[in-house]
């Protein structure tokens, strides 16, 4: 089955600065790459996701990039505020045509801290 | 739109006794829900995919017959855990599959946290 490596555990930057988190994933047939947020008893949130027939994806302050030859892809939040403070989860999945997809296998989460 | 919900959002049980976790898919419908398990401070784990109208498909490590799982119709999966014991206290969470604006993506319900004693 799909394995999802996720580093850093816990991610710490001042204000302002930019944030990277790096995910692996093992399964060369996943093609779906969302990324969520979760705040401390509540349900994950999806921010951006991506599908491996695209490299990079941007809204806003969120990018995410996929290199489908290494099987790693990766968050960027540009000019963090507070309200990021969060724990950010990868996750990969097969999507067939049809649209439909597997269940998500997570990594194990960044907990990201944004220091004023 | 995709709105996804669960009842209990918490529940206390004594060990032994069984315990059933609703979700429902409120302004769409899903052929295909996903129920995850979630310990503190751990990542979500897939435990099953269910599916309208047939078995539930469950992960490697995940016992059938402990955690019981009914798709009964388009909007409703049923997640019971049965003969609860304190190891099965955890955050179970139901997500549901919906296409929007020509995507199909995963919804995520509020989550359930469960307390066994």
């Amino acid at each position: 089955g799909e394995n999802v490596e996720q580093h850093p555990s816990t991610l710490s930057v001042q204000e302002g600065d930019s944030a990277v988190i790096k995910c692996t994933y093992s399964d060369s047939a996943s093609n779906y790459f969302p990324w969520y947020k979760q705040e401390l008893g509540k349900r994950p949130q999806l921010i951006i996701d991506i599908r491996s027939n695209v490299g990079e994806k941007k809204d806003q302050r969120i990018a995410v990039t996929l290199n489908k030859t290494a099987k790693h892809f990766s968050l960027h939040i540009t000019e963090t505020q507070p309200e990021d403070s969060a724990v950010y989860f990868c996750a990969a999945s097969i999507r067939n045509s049809g649209g439909g997809a597997d269940g998500l296998t997570f990594g194990k989460g960044t907990h990201l801290i944004i220091q004023p | 739109g995709a709105v996804v919900s669960q009842h209990p959002s918490w529940v206390i049980c004594k060990s032994g006794t069984s315990v059933k976790i609703e979700c429902r898919s409120l302004d769409f419908q899903a052929t295909t829900m996903f129920w995850y398990r979630q310990f503190p401070k751990q990542s979500l784990m897939l435990m099953a995919t269910s599916n309208e109208g047939s078995k539930a498909t469950y992960e490697q490590g995940v016992e059938k017959d402990k955690f019981l799982i009914n798709h009964a119709s388009l909007t409703l999966s049923t997640l019971t855990v049965t003969s609860a014991h304190p190891e099965d206290s955890s955050f179970y969470i139901c997500s549901a599959r919906a296409r929007l604006a020509g995507a199909y993506e995963q919804y995520f319900g509020p989550g359930t946290r469960l307390t066994v004693t």
